[in-house]
């Protein structure tokens, strides 16, 4: 079955960055868009952008550009997103998410979505 | 940008009432592109609904998805248990994707 599973929770001083990767199995992994989207505690959701894995091509939400980073490593079927000079405000849960691409077409949902990793950024 | 403004903020019900949430956005959103989803505590979201009225695989037919242009509408016909959960809607325009604030289902 398509699952994606990321890496564990961490912990960060302000400044500092996190990367945080999701490991993709049960479908062909340059087929499909890999988009990033956080929940702060107790709030919605924000998307941060996308990464085609096929080509490493990215498109970042203008909030973050300048500030993350998505790549992939198509050996291993994983993404990653990278964020960097962490604020207290970037404390979050962030998700993986892999685009259902219908009929080829980006952005018409995000299914499935990675169990979440937990960033908390602390002095 | 688009922004997407869900009402009600909560919805108390009871078990078998019907459900109905509304997503409004401030300006015309493709059918193709506007998305539903279901979260629990603790959970990562699940899709329900795409492409406005299209339900995702092994999703009950009690969700259904309805609307257009500005306007769009998730229904729970008879709400289970399971149901009670908070509840997204997405869009996608101009390369970039926005998600509504929330209406959260609960208990009555």
């Amino acid at each position: 079955q398509v699952q994606l599973v990321q890496s564990g929770a961490e912990v960060k001083k302000p400044g500092a960055s996190v990367k945080v990767s999701c490991k993709a199995s049960g479908y062909t992994f340059t087929g499909y868009y890999m988009h990033w989207v956080r929940q702060a505690p107790g709030q919605g959701l924000e998307w941060m952008g996308w990464i085609n894995p096929n080509s490493g091509g990215t498109n970042y939400a203008q909030k973050f550009q300048g500030r993350v980073t998505m790549t992939r490593d198509t050996s291993i079927t994983t993404a990653y997103m990278e964020l960097s000079r962490l604020r207290s405000d970037d404390t979050a849960v962030y998700y993986c998410a892999r685009d259902l691409m219908v009929r080829g077409v980006l952005g018409t949902a995000f299914d499935p979505w990675g169990q979440g990793t937990l960033v908390t950024v602390s002095s | 940008e688009i922004v997407l403004t869900q009402s009600p903020g909560t919805l108390s019900l009871s078990p078998g009432e019907r459900a109905t949430l509304s997503c409004r956005a401030s300006q015309s959103v493709s059918s193709n592109y506007l998305t539903w989803y279901q979260q629990k505590p603790g959970q990562a979201p699940r899709l329900l609904i795409y492409g406005a009225s299209s339900r995702a695989t092994g999703i009950p037919d009690r969700f259904s998805g309805s609307g257009s242009g500005t306007d769009f509408t998730l229904t729970i016909s008879r709400l289970e248990p399971e149901d009670f959960a908070m509840y997204y809607c997405q869009q996608y325009g101009s390369s970039s994707w926005t998600f509504g604030q929330g209406t959260k289902v609960e208990i009555k």
